[in-house]
């Protein structure tokens, strides 16, 4: 089975600093790993995806995670923090394309100005 | 991106009655749907997942005869949430998937049974 644990269920950021959202992951097989965002009372917006090749992916918005392997890690990193940045952030796995997501708890982020 | 629209995005109902919630791929034909429920503050839990002309997979714990789920199109799904009760209150969201894309998701749906 799949699982995922993301560190911290709030993060406070002040407008300009770094986030870090943390992210770590158990499969059995090569993950497929997402970061996706959601705002008060909407879906789920893709922010970037790693499936194969280059371990450092970029998203929308500025965003990028990096995945270690050793370290079984898909942190989402943005150097520098906008006001609307300030929402729900789900990390997730699946076995492969097209297969269901498991999704990790959360971290709300609130961006101070 | 595609675009996935789950209506309605807002519905309050009585105790007993049943409410159903659609999904309707825009722009991509959606082979599987996906559908999650989502209690305040915490994260999204599958509910099941449809194939297109089959019989959806639910998950372990979640009642089939009470969200039935129905694909029969490769554009919309749908989930009746029947005999509704005030603990089935809570944010469903529906995602959808073509055969090559990743899972796109709707703008979910605030079910409040009273």
């Amino acid at each position: 089975a799949q699982s995922v644990t993301q560190l911290g269920s709030h993060v406070s950021v002040s407008e300009g600093a770094l986030v870090l959202l943390r992210c770590n992951y158990s499969s059995s097989v090569p993950p497929y790993l997402f970061w996706y965002v959601q705002y008060p009372n909407q879906g789920l917006q893709l922010l970037l995806k790693y499936t194969t090749g280059a371990t450092l992916v970029k998203g929308i918005n500025g965003f990028e995670a990096e995945f270690k392997k050793s370290e079984t890690s898909f942190h989402l990193t943005k150097p520098s923090a906008h006001m609307s940045d300030a929402a729900e952030y789900f990390c997730a796995v699946s076995k492969a394309a097209g297969n269901k997501l498991t999704f990790g708890g959360g971290t709300r982020v609130l961006v101070k100005p | 991106g595609a675009v996935v629209s789950q209506h309605p995005s807002r519905v309050i109902c009585k105790s007993g009655t049943s409410v159903k919630i659609e999904c309707r791929s825009l722009d991509f034909q959606a082979t599987t749907m996906f559908w999650y429920r989502q209690f305040p503050k915490q994260s999204l839990m599958l509910m099941a997942t449809s194939n297109e002309g089959s019989k959806a997979t639910y998950e372990q714990g979640v009642e089939k005869d009470k969200f039935l789920i129905n694909h029969a199109s490769l554009t919309l799904s749908t989930l009746t949430v029947t005999s509704a009760h005030p603990e089935d209150s809570s944010f469903y969201i529906c995602s959808a998937m073509g055969p090559n894309t990743e899972a796109f998701f709707g703008q979910g749906t605030r079910l409040t049974v009273v």
